[in-house]
């Protein structure tokens, strides 16, 4: 059975830095690609990020290029996000999902991140 | 940026009705890279649909994709009571990833 779950959110205050960690099983988790996919409180879905399954290459949504970096460690079985430079308006409930082709078939919980003074 | 709307914003419907929502995309999302999602409150959102019309494993028949190129459908043939959520599209065809704004489907 495939699991995600993340860890590493709370409270930072505007500026601040934050690592979110995810930690798989259930799949052979160096064979896929992983995304990072965020919720502000009450909106939608918005992409993150994504990284191949050997980390040769990475994407990044416009609204994050340059603060925040994904990493994966295949020998742990998991999948990071440094968060550097954060704004009020990244506040929100961040999911690790596990991709097929670039399709997110499995999500965790979510980790909430709150950037607030 | 492929940006993706949906319509209508929220759909209104008893259960046993059919359910047609839409998601027309910016620009061609090629080889179907399209896919939706069912999301409940407090629960992270469940793969339906990939590929435009692949069901995802589990997923109940009454679930449908269609749809190439912009214009995309997904089809709930008759609505059980644990069908009414928000439903979101979404392109993996190229970066940025992106999602449409969601179809909340509510109890009329």
């Amino acid at each position: 059975e495939v699991q995600l779950v993340e860890s590493g959110g709370g409270v930072v205050q505007p500026g601040g830095s934050l690592r979110l960690s995810c930690a798989a099983s259930g799949f052979t988790f160096g064979d896929y690609a992983m995304h990072w996919v965020r919720q502000a409180p009450g909106k939608g879905l918005e992409w993150v990020s994504l990284i191949a399954g050997d980390g040769s290459n990475t994407f990044y949504a416009e609204s994050v290029e340059g603060r925040f970096t994904i990493s994966r460690d295949n020998s742990k079985n998991s999948l990071y996000l440094q968060m550097n430079s954060l704004r009020t308006e990244d506040t929100a409930l961040y999911f690790c999902t596990k991709a097929s082709g670039w399709t997110s078939d499995y999500w965790g919980p979510g980790t909430l991140v709150t950037v607030s003074s | 940026e492929i940006v993706l709307t949906q319509s209508p914003g929220t759909l209104s419907l008893s259960p046993g009705e059919r359910a047609t929502l839409s998601c027309r995309a910016s620009q061609s999302v090629g080889e179907n890279y399209l896919a939706w999602y069912q999301q409940k409150p407090g629960q992270a959102p469940r793969l339906l649909i990939d590929d435009a019309s692949r069901r995802a494993t589990g997923v109940p028949d009454r679930f449908s994709g269609s749809g190439s190129g912009t214009d995309f459908t997904l089809t709930i043939s008759r609505l059980e009571p644990e069908d009414f959520a928000v439903y979101y599209c979404h392109q993996c065809a190229t970066s940025p990833l992106t999602f449409g704004g969601g179809t909340k489907v509510e109890v009329k």
